[in-house]
């Protein structure tokens, strides 16, 4: 059965550095879907970026991007000029040709001015 | 940007008794999902819908629930008697392409049960 770990329970960044989210799954697949969520104290979840297993290069979206390493199986998330607004929990999820999106424990990000 | 809708947004409720939660996913999204979330730990599966039926379900669905598209445009879960430990935050998905591009979230119902 697919995994997915986060094994950072909480992170912290100071305003406009950068920061990197951790995420490792576990699969026997070689075609699948990968995504980092964001939840913010509202609780809405927000997709922030996606990758496709397939594709090689890594997904960049503003000033998030990540980092896939398919042989190690790992899906970093990076945040490059941290806001205030990102403070957050984020969850990586993996998808595959089932209905379901697999959510890993989540990471909390606080963000100090 | 399209939404999905989810209503109420809190919901108190007495043991024992059923509670029906609303969504009104993207109209022309084809896949809908309910997961829930019990506070401070990992969202979780309940269920997947599509061509009005359940594609797939998790053991945590189990008799007590029920979903239904009454209508073409609302998605509902229903809890049947309500337990302490169904007290959850539960999130409405959709997709339009099974998920492949992400699914869209609702922002959730709160369910307490007192």
């Amino acid at each position: 059965a697919q995994t997915v770990t986060q094994s950072q329970p909480e992170m912290s960044v100071q305003e406009a550095e950068t920061v990197t989210l951790s995420c490792t799954y576990d699969t026997s697949e070689s075609d699948y879907y990968l995504f980092w969520y964001k939840q913010p104290p509202s609780r809405q979840m927000i997709l922030v970026i996606r990758q496709e297993a397939y594709k090689q290069q890594n997904a960049t979206e503003n000033r998030f991007s990540v980092n896939f390493q398919k042989a190690a199986k790992s899906f970093s998330l990076k945040i490059s000029d941290s806001q205030l607004g990102d403070a957050a929990m984020y969850f990586c999820a993996y998808h595959r040709d089932t209905d379901k999106l697999i959510f890993g424990t989540g990471t909390r990000l606080q963000v100090f001015p | 940007e399209p939404e999905v809708t989810q209503t109420p947004s809190h919901q108190v409720t007495q043991m024992g008794q059923e509670v029906i939660l609303r969504c009104v996913p993207i109209s022309n999204h084809l896949y809908f999902y309910w997961y829930r979330q019990i506070l401070g730990q990992k969202v979780e599966f309940l269920v997947s819908f599509y061509n009005n039926e359940i594609s797939e379900k998790s053991e945590i669905f189990d008799d007590q629930f029920s979903v239904e598209r009454p209508d073409g445009s609302n998605f509902t879960l229903k809890i049947r008697s309500t337990k302490l430990e169904d007290s959850a935050m539960y999130f409405c998905a959709s997709s339009g392409d099974r998920g492949f591009y992400g699914y869209t979230f609702g922002s959730g119902t709160r369910l307490t049960v007192v």
